[in-house]
């Protein structure tokens, strides 16, 4: 069955370093996400991205976060300068379309800045 | 603010028991509306998808949609111990302006416990 894969599953890294956490969508998939999860809370959208471009973001992702599809099948979250509240767990997920389609999560990658 | 709330519990039920959980939504906008399940320390394991009024049944898993009242619900019949879990209601909000970009916001969860 395919699946939405993420490395690494965990990654320590100490504050102001970058990071880059990698995802491998479904391959006949064309809308990619990240969503990040804090400790204890909610599953926060981050952003969206279809045909090579952000579609939408939320708040949270400002300047420090970029995202990329660097060949056909990698998906990118880069966070420059970590903070120490950028400890969390962040989900990749790819869906067929945006309207009325499932939308499939990687197993996560945890991140903690030390 | 577009919220998705649900009762945070925790739920718990004897196995074999129905197990109800609820959400609510405030955009009246939202077209499609997911339940997925999440253990801990684990990622969001999709259940259920529901895009119209009424029920959709998969298996043991009932999910019911109300828009008028704007409320979904997912029902777990036969609980099993297995079925202990966080239960996530995520809404996608419809086309605005013709543009969707398929953007879920998830409620907390409901911590259910399901006990022999």
């Amino acid at each position: 069955e395919p699946e939405v894969t993420q490395t690494p599953s965990h990654q320590v890294t100490q504050m102001g370093q970058e990071v880059i956490l990698r995802c491998v969508p479904i391959s006949n998939h064309l809308y990619f996400y990240w969503y990040r999860q804090i400790l204890g809370q909610k599953v926060e959208f981050l952003v969206s991205f279809y045909n090579n471009e952000i579609s939408e973001k939320s708040e949270i992702f400002d300047d420090q976060f970029s995202v990329e599809r660097p060949d056909g099948s990698n998906f990118t979250l880069k966070i420059r300068s970590t903070k120490l509240e950028d400890s969390a767990m962040y989900f990749c997920a790819s869906s067929e379309s945006d309207l009325n389609t499932e939308a499939f999560f990687g197993q996560g990658t945890r991140l903690t800045v030390v | 603010q577009k919220e998705v709330e649900q009762n945070s519990g925790p739920l718990s039920v004897p196995e074999g028991a129905i197990a109800s959980l609820n959400c609510t939504y405030s955009d009246r906008g939202s077209q499609s509306f997911f339940w997925y399940r999440q253990y801990s320390g684990k990622s969001p394991e999709l259940i259920m998808s529901i895009y119209s009024n009424g029920d959709k049944e998969d298996g043991r898993f009932t999910a019911q949609l109300n828009k008028a009242s704007q409320y979904v619900s997912l029902l777990i019949r036969d609980s099993q111990p297995s079925d202990s879990a966080t239960y996530l209601c995520a809404v996608k909000v419809g086309r605005d302006g013709g543009t969707s970009y398929g953007k879920l916001t998830f409620g907390q969860g409901t911590i259910l416990t399901v006990h022999p």
